[in-house]
């Protein structure tokens, strides 16, 4: 059972532009919500993260809202980068559940364009 | 070298064969954990482990086995490959809520 929705799968952005990725959850139980980004070749590693006492949360280019009634969170990247070109994964972790341990997403595969 | 390892990279088996992958860090964290990566999955939970000798199911743990006999080591075993088990397998260790992930050791069977 996929806990974690995400999407868009692909996504293509100019130079400059906004990306917006989004997830939607199912259990109400999740307290901690991060992103992790993955380069070819890579392990994913932490980006940002939120937990749901905030609404956003933003880190230089980065910025996570957070809504708790609609279950849904996303991740904006402002004046993206074609750096930034990578595979982004959202994800989700209880206190309930044996080392926190985290749902993950289906991730999004982000192109920048120069 | 500081940080999580994986070995082999790299491994081509064919169905039936046994295979360890290995996963090795050096932070001494309590928790690890084995993903396998598959395009429109995400990473799926094989297994994972509270501290040496304590291990349980994730979400997709049929078909492999793991121990830990020491903290920094954590391999995982296909006992019998299948073509299903064609993936990338990625080995994380846990500080706080941060999960730091290994390179990741892509398989494909034959």
């Amino acid at each position: 059972q996929q806990q974690v929705k995400q999407s868009p799968q692909s996504l293509i952005v100019q130079k400059g532009g906004i990306s917006i990725i989004n997830c939607a959850y199912e259990n109400t139980a999740f307290d901690y919500f991060p992103w992790y980004q993955q380069f070819p070749g890579k392990g994913p590693a932490l980006l940002i993260a939120i937990r749901p006492d905030v609404s956003e949360k933003k880190e230089g280019r980065f910025t996570i809202s957070f809504n708790k009634s609609a279950k849904q969170f996303s991740l904006h990247i402002m004046d993206s980068q074609p750096g930034d070109s990578a595979t982004y994964f959202c994800a989700a972790s209880s206190p309930e559940t044996s080392g926190s341990r985290l749902t993950f997403g289906e991730g999004t595969q982000l192109t920048v364009n120069p | 070298d500081a940080g999580i390892t994986q070995s082999p990279r790299y491994k081509i088996t064919e169905t039936g064969r046994q295979v360890t992958l290995m996963c090795h860090q050096t932070w001494s964290h309590s928790y690890m954990f084995w993903y396998r990566q598959d395009l429109g999955h995400g990473l799926r939970l094989i297994y994972y482990s509270a501290a040496a000798d304590i291990t349980d199911k994730g979400e997709v743990p049929d078909g492999y086995v793991v121990s830990r006999s020491k903290t920094e080591n954590f391999p995982l075993t296909l006992e019998s490959a299948t073509r299903s088990q064609t993936s990338v397998y990625f080995c994380a260790s846990k500080s706080y809520n941060e999960q730091f992930f290994g390179p990741g050791t892509r398989l494909t069977v034959l």
